[in-house]
């Protein structure tokens, strides 16, 4: 069966500071993979996703980067973290375009 | 690209039928609508996903008019555990090789005992 994980799962930072998630998936080959964030009482916004290696298409422009180096591993990047920031960020997964995808246990970020 | 509408929060009783409508006025003709829901501190659970007409599975329907510009997720005798928030989700393609997915504000679902 496919898993998908997350980590840490909880991360204060202060404002300026690196950033790196990583989130890794199991039990499928090739799949798209989707970084999301969550601001407090919010929807979900996309804000990366990766159709194969190399392959990244960013939603939004801001200070936050993507990679995926190997074809199971998706990695979300900031070289100095801001305030706004802060959040709750989703890695997900999915087979193609409109297929369901399967989402992370998260990561609480926290930036102070 | 299309912009999604739902009711901020619903109120509902144990066993009642839940109806959350989701508006999609400017979905592509390729779009597919997707339904998920989201506990506090998880991530979305898939629900439910339809093109057209109505889809069923077991644990939910959703009815899509024939212009979708609206689809509404039909919950069946909720309990107490389907407090929750839904998102309705619209996605599909964009121009050549690219993917737009566009999730709604979410519909916080209370249910009472």
């Amino acid at each position: 069966s496919q898993t998908i994980h997350q980590w840490p799962a909880t991360l204060v930072q202060p404002v300026g500071s690196p950033l790196s998630l990583e989130c890794t998936v199991e039990g499928t080959s090739n799949p798209n993979l989707y970084w999301y964030r969550q601001a407090a009482g919010r929807g979900l916004q996309l804000l990366f996703y990766s159709v194969g290696i190399g392959q990244i298409s960013s939603e939004v422009p801001q200070n936050l980067s993507a990679s995926r180096p190997q074809d199971r591993q998706f990695i979300l990047s900031s070289k100095k973290l801001l305030l706004s920031d802060s959040g709750f960020y989703l890695c997900a997964w999915g087979q193609g375009v409109g297929d369901e995808q399967f989402f992370g246990p998260g990561t609480r970020l926290t930036v102070l | 690209l299309a912009k999604t509408t739902q009711p901020i929060s619903m109120d509902s009783y144990e066993g009642q039928e839940v109806n959350i409508t989701c508006s999609h006025n400017n979905i592509a003709t390729n779009d597919y609508i997707t339904w998920y829901q989201q506990f506090p501190s998880q991530g979305p659970r898939f629900i439910i996903q339809g093109y057209k007409t109505k889809v069923t599975n077991e644990v939910a329907s959703l009815f899509i008019p024939a212009d979708r510009k609206s689809s509404t997720l039909s919950l069946p005798r909720v309990s107490l555990s389907d407090t929750a928030v839904y998102y309705c989700l619209v996605e599909g393609a964009f121009g050549t090789g690219g993917f737009k997915t566009i999730f709604g504000a979410g519909t916080r679902l209370f249910v009472k005992a």
